[in-house]
This record gives C-alpha cells, structure tokens and sequence, in this order.
C-alpha cells in the first residue's frame, strides 16, 4: 500500500485563523479523500479531492469553510477556514487505487481550536 | 435502521478467548464491506475486506450473511495487542462508489 504523510501532525490555533493540512503519497493515486473525526465519534467524509477540479463535497461541508486542492495525483491540501473551537478534531486524508475500493489513511492530523 | 450500526462495547475479554463483534447495515444493495482497526490516537488501519461470503486471515474470520445484513469479525485467541477499536465500513451505493459509511466502532480491551 502507499505511504502516505500528513503535515502539520498536529496544531493549536486561535479561533478566526484558518489551516491549511498538506497530505503526500509516495504514488500517484486515483482517488484522495478528506474526512474529520471528532473527539469520540467515528470518522465524517468532508470531500473527495478531485485532481485538477473542484472537490466534491458532502452534505454539511462547503467549500467556503474547507477548501480543497488536488494539483496532482500525489498531492492534496484541505484548509480549515475560520476556525472555531467546534473545528477541533482530528482530520485525515485517505487514498484508493482506481478500481480498488479499499482506503488507506494517512497518519491524521489533530487540530485544536482555542 | 442506520446505515451502519456496531455495538460500541467495550468487549473486555482475557487473553487467549475468542471475541465476535456484529455489524448491521441498511442498504441491501452493498457488495462490499471492510474491517478497519484503530488504535488510541492513531490513524484506522485495513484489516479486512469482504467481498463475498467471508474471508480469513490468521486468527480473524469475518463473515458476511446477506440475508439479515451483517457482517461480523472473529478473533480468536485474543492478543494483548488486539486491544483496539474495530471499525465496520460500508461503500456508499450505487456500487462503484468510493464513499466510505463508518460505524461508530467497537472498542475491545483483552485483559492479561
């Protein structure tokens, strides 16, 4: 499976500021996800980052607060926008082969939000 | 019915029994279905895949009973090291569908 890294590993921030979270993989990949995991809960699917396109998002995310890129099939960024103590969680990038249905997740990338 | 629905335990077990753990899901039109683990502040991690019937792999069994819609995980001989929460994944149909559905896990601690 791919090797995937996520950067920052983890961050405090002030509410208002915005985040941007970096996500590599160590091979080109079809598909790239972001989800968040609140404390406690299970994990969310925010979007699928579409490379080369606008990323497609779920019911309850937009595209105002979480905005995605996908420059290339290595690479994908998700920013936390406007940040609020109800952003605190953990988000992770996942990845998926074409044809293959099985995700790998990146390591996580835990946000707290003062 | 959820989508995906899993007992959230915890399953406290000793070391050396075996531990099953269900998960009911609501679409019957699912073709496949996943077991993650995840460990304390750590990414889930692939476990298992079942596309069929079942698969086994070692000491872990999951079975897959279309008729009722659920899938279950068998640990046998338990491991200190299987303490973990493991994570019933649904794909989102129609069938082609990346889009992951979470349960909300079930936690287990095997006791020395």
């Amino acid at each position: 499976s791919a090797v995937i890294s996520q950067k920052p590993s983890r961050d405090i921030c002030q509410r208002g500021t915005s985040l941007t979270i970096q996500c590599q993989v160590d091979s080109q990949v079809t598909m790239m996800f972001w989800y968040r995991q609140q404390p406690g809960q299970s994990l969310t699917l925010i979007a699928t980052a579409n490379q080369g396109s606008e990323a497609t998002y779920e019911s309850g995310f937009v595209i105002d607060k979480f905005p995605i890129s996908r420059p290339n099939l290595t690479f994908s960024t998700l920013t936390v926008s406007n940040m609020s103590p109800e952003d605190s969680s953990i988000y992770l990038c996942s990845v998926a082969g074409a044809g293959d249905y099985e995700q790998y997740f990146g390591p996580g990338t835990r946000l707290t939000v003062t | 019915r959820k989508e995906v629905e899993q007992d959230p335990g915890p399953f406290n077990v000793p070391e050396g029994a075996t531990v099953a753990f269900n998960c009911t899901y609501s679409n019957s039109a699912s073709q496949s279905f996943f077991w993650y683990r995840q460990d304390c502040r750590k990414e889930p991690k692939l476990l298992m895949s079942v596309y069929s019937s079942g698969n086994e792999d070692g000491r872990f069994t999951a079975q897959l009973n279309r008729a009722s819609q659920y899938i279950s995980l068998l640990i046998r001989d338990s491991k200190l090291s299987d303490s973990a929460t493991y994570l019933c994944v649904v794909p989102r149909t129609p069938p082609g569908t990346y889009k992951y559905i979470f349960g909300t896990g079930t936690r287990l601690k095997v006791l020395a």
